[in-house]
Order: structure tokens, then C-alpha cells, then sequence
């Protein structure tokens, strides 16, 4: 199985800050990662696939980088409703994988 | 817009079968565009892929799970189902339904769309 580490495990920012959340896969997964964000209570929601690609709806202001073992989420401005759990996922090989959350605190 | 809803027992117990329904509406279950997929949760911790469901019925599934569980659709219905026997309280989790696309472009295994969870206790 293909691990994810995720770091920090959590962060305590401001509104208006510039977030930055890592992701290192265990082995080559190339460019086959998501990002989830998790508000409390509910569901994930699919941020980012591809390691890079907005999916529709998803503010400009999260921006996914990397490939190979090495991922970034940036989130530029944060706001408050950016207060959530963010989980990458690898989706490069089965089984199907996720980082262990990063928390963002406001 | 696809929606999925989950539903089931919120309370089995140890050693019996946990049985999930996933009810999908807004597209066929059939369609080409998607497979689905569980993904649970335990209480504060992190997501665990539990299996996918494909169109033509074939089904992978989480290694570490893959002796217990058994994940099948109805076409009929619009649902698709989880079995996970001989539940221990370590089963104790959100369970969620996912649509995972099957035609975009680098969107392969993700899971675009999620149903809300369902909680299910194991315990006597």
C-alpha cells in the first residue's frame, strides 16, 4: 500500500493568512493525488484532482502543486469558512490511500 | 446533479453483518460516467477506502478488509450496497457512499461526489 503523510497535523492561523499544508507519498504516485476539505459534521468535499486541477466550484484560492512524492495545498487568503480538515488522497494505485488530515484552525 | 443518500441500522452487533444501502438519484447507476465507492470514517480519526462497485458489476476492494466485505448494486433500484460480516467494535464508524467519475481526465479514484454518512455503532 501506498502511504500518505500529511504535515502539520494541525495549524492554527488568522484570516486573510496563507496556509500551506504538505503531502508526501511513500512511493511515486506521479500526478494521481486529491485533496478533500472536511468541515466539522459533514462530508469531504473534492477539492483538487490531478495534484493540481480546481474542481468546479472551488474557490481560486486553493491551489494544488506537486508530483512524483511531494504535494502542496496552498490556500492563499484564508478565510473563515476555510476552517476544516484537509486530507490528500493518492489515486495512483489500488488500494486507494489518504493522508491523515491536516486541521486549520482560525 | 448526482445525490446519494446512505441508509442502514445505526446499531449492529458484534460478530453479525453490517448491511448498507446507497440509494442514488439524478442519474442511473448504470450510467457510464460513474462507478461508486464506501469510504468510512471512525469518530475523529481519518477516511479508510473500503471498496468500488463498477458498472458491469466487478468490484475491488480494500486489502485489509477484503475476507469480510462485499459491495453489489440493484440497477432496479438505483443502489448499491455494502455487506462488511463479522463486525468487531474496531467497524464502529461513519460509513459514506461516493460517486468516483469514470471518463474526466485525471479524475480516476477520486470521489467527486459523497452522500451524507451514516453512523453505525457496533456494540452488544
Amino acid at each position: 500500500d501506498i502511504q500518505m503523510t500529511q504535515s502539520p497535523s494541525s495549524v492554527s492561523v488568522s484570516v486573510g493568512d496563507r496556509v500551506t499544508i504538505t503531502c508526501r507519498a511513500s512511493q511515486d504516485v506521479s500526478s494521481w493525488l486529491a485533496w478533500y476539505q472536511q468541515k466539522p459534521g459533514k462530508a469531504p468535499t473534492l477539492l483538487i484532482y490531478g495534484a493540481s486541477s480546481l474542481q468546479s466550484g472551488v474557490p481560486s484560492r486553493f491551489r494544488g502543486s506537486g508530483s512524483g512524492t511531494d504535494f502542496t495545498l496552498t490556500i492563499s487568503s484564508l478565510q473563515a469558512e476555510d476552517l476544516a480538515t484537509y486530507y490528500c488522497q493518492q489515486t495512483n494505485s489500488l488500494p486507494l490511500t489518504f493522508g491523515g488530515g491536516t486541521k486549520v484552525e482560525i | 446533479q448526482v445525490q446519494l443518500q446512505e441508509s442502514g441500522p445505526g446499531l449492529v452487533k458484534p460478530s453479525q453483518t453490517l448491511s448498507l444501502t446507497c440509494t442514488v438519484s439524478g442519474d442511473s447507476i448504470s450510467s457510464n460516467s460513474y462507478y461508486w465507492s464506501w469510504i468510512r470514517q471512525p469518530a475523529g480519526k481519518g477516511l479508510e477506502w473500503i471498496g468500488h462497485i463498477y458498472t458491469r458489476g466487478s468490484a475491488s476492494y480494500n486489502p485489509s478488509l477484503q475476507s469480510r466485505v462485499t459491495v453489489s448494486v440493484d440497477t432496479s433500484k438505483n443502489q448499491f450496497y455494502l455487506d462488511l460480516t463479522s463486525v468487531t467494535a474496531a467497524d464502529t464508524a461513519m460509513y459514506y457512499c461516493a460517486s468516483v467519475p469514470s471518463a474526466v481526465a485525471g479524475k480516476s479514484d477520486t470521489f467527486d461526489i459523497w452522500g451524507q454518512g451514516t453512523m453505525v455503532t457496533v456494540s452488544s
